[in-house]
């Protein structure tokens, strides 16, 4: 079964700081990744997807990430963090197969930023 | 254009009661998905919906909970004699309609607002 682990609970940066979030999949096959944003009491926002090609993907709000087979990595990155960039972050993996299409999610990274 | 819409934004009931929720999807977004997430368990896929039809239904936790969906639009999680455990934030996503065969789906899952449930 596919799964996806953000070891980081939380991580706290400073204004201006760089920022790497982790992110590990399992899956059986080429996995489709994607970085999705929650700011507080929010749904869920898009910032960037892999589903084939380049291995560095650049998103919205000037986030990237980069994907490493051999790793089976997907780390998000921001090389300057500003305060509105405080949410949670979670990692996900499309299972595509018998008929689904269904997104697992890791448990998510809390990020606070420090002014 | 309008993104996923979901009502009511919050909803509190009592325990052994019924509650219905329901999804808006984009406009021409022919698959449907609902996810839970809760403290606990974080975001976890409950159904997904192609078209009309459900063809996976494997998250959905006991046959308490049921879904269906109408005209290929409109969709309504019934979650039937409500338990504590239920409390969570109900979040539903559509996606435009795999690519033809050969080709990648196009399934960037779009997300709603959520509707926040708490059971008393």
């Amino acid at each position: 079964a596919q799964s996806v682990t953000q070891p980081d609970i939380h991580i706290t940066v400073s204004e201006g700081a760089s920022l790497e979030l982790r992110c590990n999949y399992s899956y059986g096959a080429t996995p489709y990744l994607f970085w999705y944003v929650q700011s507080p009491g929010q749904g869920l926002q898009l910032l960037l997807k892999y589903f084939s090609g380049d291995t560095l993907v650049q998103g919205i709000k000037g986030f990237e990430a980069e994907f490493k087979r051999s790793q089976s990595s997907f780390n998000l990155r921001k090389p300057s963090v500003h305060w509105s960039d405080a949410a949670e972050y979670f990692c996900a993996v499309l299972y595509s197969g018998a008929g689904s299409y269904q997104l697992t999610f890791g448990k998510g990274t809390k990020l606070s930023v420090i002014p | 254009g309008a993104g996923v819409s979901q009502s009511p934004s919050n909803k509190v009931t009592e325990k052994g009661k019924d509650v219905e929720l329901r999804c808006d999807p984009i406009s021409g977004h022919t698959a449907l998905y609902w996810y839970r997430q809760s403290l606990g368990q974080g975001l976890e896929f409950l159904i997904y919906f192609q078209g009309n039809s459900a063809p996976d239904k494997s998250g959905l936790p006991s046959d308490r909970f049921s879904a269906e969906r109408t005209g290929g639009s409109v969709s309504t999680l019934t979650i039937q004699r409500t338990q504590q455990e239920d409390s969570a934030v109900y979040l539903c996503a559509s996606s435009l309609a795999r690519g033809l065969a050969g080709v990648r789906p196009a399934n960037e899952q779009f997300f709603g607002p959520g509707t926040r449930l708490t059971v008393l």
